[in-house]
């Protein structure tokens, strides 16, 4: 069985900073990895995905994340966050043998000015 | 064009009532599910179908029933309210398994 673990639920950080969303998962086939962002009274859209080939993964609106298959994690990065990265991140993971994506419980990002 | 449309946005129904959420996708995808977002944001899926075909059914109660009648729309069809289901209800789509979700806006019901 798989599952994701999203080890902050919430995340408050100034404006220009960095930030780490952070997430595991377990698995005991291979997985493809997925990170969504939901904006207040919206659906999910996806930030960025891993399927095969390079660990580091670049996203949309500056966001990047990086697979490792050691630590069995998926951490979401960003550099300089703006207010409007203000949201629900949600880490999620599929895997063979089925259409079953899973969710992490999601990580609220507050930016603060 | 919206890609995963779900109507209606809101749902304010009481105990009992029967009631019904649509959804339609118009990106070709041959896969759709629904998911229940509860109030502390988390996500539980609930159904999918595979070109109108049942593919996963998880632990939901026999009052909610998918009907897909085409591969593009799928809708969820709500017996005997309770107020435990108050939630928000997103339909999506995929073209496979390994390739992400597109979401609708989702649904917001609420059992008085």
């Amino acid at each position: 069985a798989q599952s994701v673990t999203q080890l902050d639920s919430q995340v408050p950080v100034f404006e220009e900073a960095p930030v780490e969303l952070r997430c595991n998962y377990s698995s005991s086939v291979s997985v493809y990895l997925f990170w969504y962002v939901q904006y207040p009274n919206q659906g999910l859209q996806l930030l960025l995905k891993y399927l095969s080939g390079s660990t580091l993964v670049k996203g949309i609106n500056g966001f990047e994340a990086e697979f490792n298959k050691s630590q069995t994690s998926f951490h979401l990065r960003k550099p300089s966050v703006h207010i409007s990265d203000t949201a629900e991140y949600f880490c999620a993971v599929s895997g063979t043998g089925g259409f079953k994506t899973i969710f992490g419980a999601g990580t609220r990002l507050f930016v603060k000015a | 064009d919206t890609a995963v449309s779900q109507t209606p946005k809101y749902l304010v129904t009481q105990m009992g009532n029967d009631k019904s959420i649509k959804c339609e996708q118009n990106l070709g995808h041959d896969t759709m599910y629904w998911y229940k977002q509860d109030s502390k944001k988390f996500l539980k899926i609930m159904f999918s179908y595979n070109n109108k075909e049942l593919i996963i059914n998880e632990t939901v109660p026999n009052r909610f029933s998918p009907k897909s009648p085409d591969k593009a729309h799928l809708n969820l069809h709500i017996n005997s309210l309770e107020l435990g289901d108050s939630a928000v209800y997103f339909c999506a789509s995929s073209q496979e398994e390994r390739t992400p979700l597109h979401f609708g806006n989702g649904t917001r019901l609420t059992v008085t």
